[in-house]
C-alpha cells in the first residue's frame, strides 16, 4: 500500500530565508507527487506536480521540488520566504494508473518577521 | 467566477439533525470528490464520482450519502449528526485521469453542538 510521510508537522524559519519541507513516499510502482498548499481559511490549491521527466520540477510563487526516485522522496523548497507564504503544506502521492491521491499529514509553514 | 462552489460555507447545527452541504463546478470535470479535514488538518477522502457514477466510497459511517445529480454537482447529506462530524468538509473536482490536479472549494465548516 502507499503512504505519505511529512517529517516535520511545522517548520519555523525566519522572513527571506530558505525553506525545505520534507515529503517521503512508499511505492512499489510508478507514481505522480504533488504538492498543494492551503492558506488560513481556504481551500487546497496546487503549487506543483511531479509526473515525468525532468526530477527538479518549478511550481507557483518560488517554489520547486526534487523527485529522487532513489530516496523515495519530493522534498520542496523555497529560496526565500515572504510573510504571506504562512499556510500549511501538503505533499500527496497517486500511482500512475489510479487519480486516488493519497495525502501526507501537512506541514505548517510559520513565518517569523 | 468560482471554479467549485459550496454551500454553506458555515453550518452549526445541534447533535441528531439531517443536513446537507451542496458542490457545484464550472470547470466541465468529470470528477468530483468529498473530502473531511479535521482539526489537525488532516484530509480524508469520503467519496469520489465520475460521471455521476460512485467509484471511491471510502469506510464512512452510512449516515453520509453523496448524491451527484448531473456532472456538475455534489451533494453530501448528513444524517443524525455527531459530535464528531464536526470538521471543515471540502468538494473537490479533477478531470479524472491519472496525475489530473484537483481543483477545491473553499471548504464547508459543520459545527455539531
Amino acid at each position: 500500500a502507499q503512504s505519505v510521510t511529512q517529517l516535520d508537522s511545522q517548520v519555523p524559519v525566519f522572513e527571506e530565508a530558505p525553506v525545505e519541507l520534507r515529503c517521503n513516499y512508499s511505492s512499489s510502482v510508478s507514481v505522480y507527487l504533488f504538492w498543494y498548499v492551503q492558506y488560513p481559511n481556504q481551500g487546497l490549491q496546487l503549487l506543483l506536480k511531479y509526473l515525468s521527466g525532468s526530477t527538479l520540477v518549478k511550481g507557483i510563487n518560488g517554489f520547486e521540488a526534487e523527485f529522487n526516485k532513489s530516496q523515495t522522496s519530493f522534498h520542496l523548497r523555497k529560496p526565500s520566504v515572504h510573510i504571506s507564504d504562512t499556510a500549511e503544506y501538503f505533499c500527496a502521492v497517486s500511482r500512475n494508473s489510479n487519480y486516488q491521491l493519497i495525502w501526507g499529514a501537512g506541514t505548517k509553514l510559520i513565518i517569523k518577521p | 467566477d468560482t471554479a467549485v462552489s459550496q454551500t454553506p460555507k458555515y453550518l452549526v447545527t445541534q447533535m441528531g439533525n439531517d443536513k446537507s452541504i451542496k458542490c457545484e463546478q464550472n470547470l466541465g470535470h468529470d470528477t468530483m470528490y468529498w473530502y473531511k479535514q479535521d482539526s489537525k488538518k488532516f484530509l480524508k477522502i469520503m467519496f469520489s464520482y465520475n460521471n455521476k457514477e460512485l467509484i471511491i466510497n471510502e469506510t464512512v459511517p452510512n449516515r453520509f450519502s453523496p448524491k451527484s445529480p448531473d456532472k456538475a454537482h455534489l451533494n453530501l447529506h448528513i444524517n443524525s449528526l455527531e459530535l464528531g462530524d464536526s470538521a471543515v468538509y471540502f468538494c473537490a473536482s479533477s478531470p479524472g485521469g491519472a496525475g489530473e490536479t484537483q481543483y477545491f472549494g473553499p471548504g464547508t465548516r459543520l459545527l455539531v453542538l
